[in-house]
């Protein structure tokens, strides 16, 4: 099955450490995303990539940092910078400008 | 910022009845995108609708668009249990191969038997 695969589905980190998501997919898309939710609210951008190699920055990209050095995955890290880091974090993807996206199960990061 | 802001955020209704969500927005827009979450699951697409078009079904879903007015509504027909979701609206602007969708804050939306 086509689809996008998010680990690990919860992760705790204690508050100062750098944390990695990872986001994988096979729909041979070429664009991904990164959102993030809180509680009772929608979706910001955080990064998205167009292609291999490149990335820009979303609303809310300040203490995060993403790579595209595979088609396939999109792995984000939450740096300590980051200062209120504890939410729900989704990938996507999509195939092409304007095509809707397709999402992961999401990741729930916990920081204390 | 978040462009999209739905009205109601929350609502009730019984199953067999019809629900209606309404979205507004700020700017210009390539197409809005109507999604469901369900509790601690990621989101999953129901129905884009284009700038230029002013209806369109999938369904039980019908979506409508006014761009004069900047909104957009999602009308679930005979709401069924399995409904029970929170629902988002997207606006999206194109940007080479990507879609930079903006959301808004969801309508949760309860069925009940």
């Amino acid at each position: 099955d086509g689809g996008i695969t998010q680990s690990p589905k919860y992760l705790f980190r204690k508050e100062g450490q750098n944390v990695t998501l990872s986001c994988e997919q096979n729909l041979n898309h070429d664009a991904m995303y990164w959102y993030r939710q809180d509680p009772g609210q929608g979706l910001r951008l955080i990064y998205y990539s167009q292609i291999v190699n490149d990335f820009q920055k979303g609303d809310i990209a300040e203490g995060y940092s993403v790579s595209r050095e595979k088609k396939e995955s999109f792995p984000l890290t939450v740096t300590s910078a980051q200062k209120n880091p504890t939410a729900f974090y989704l990938c996507a993807s999509s195939q092409t400008g304007g095509s809707p996206l397709h999402f992961g199960n999401g990741t729930r990061l916990t920081v204390t | 910022s978040q462009q999209g802001e739905e009205d109601p955020q929350a609502l009730s209704i019984q199953e067999g009845e019809n629900a209606t969500m309404n979205c507004s927005y700020k700017t210009s827009i390539n197409n809005l995108q109507w999604y469901r979450q369900n509790s601690g699951r990621g989101l999953v697409h129901l129905i884009l609708i284009r700038s230029n078009e002013r209806e369109k079904h999938s369904g039980r879903l019908r979506v409508t668009l006014d761009t004069s007015k900047k909104s957009s509504s999602l009308l679930i027909t005979a709401s069924r249990a399995a409904d029970t979701a929170s629902y988002f609206c997207a606006t999206a602007l194109v940007t080479g191969t990507a879609s930079k969708l903006t959301f808004g804050t969801g309508t949760r939306l309860q069925v009940t038997l």
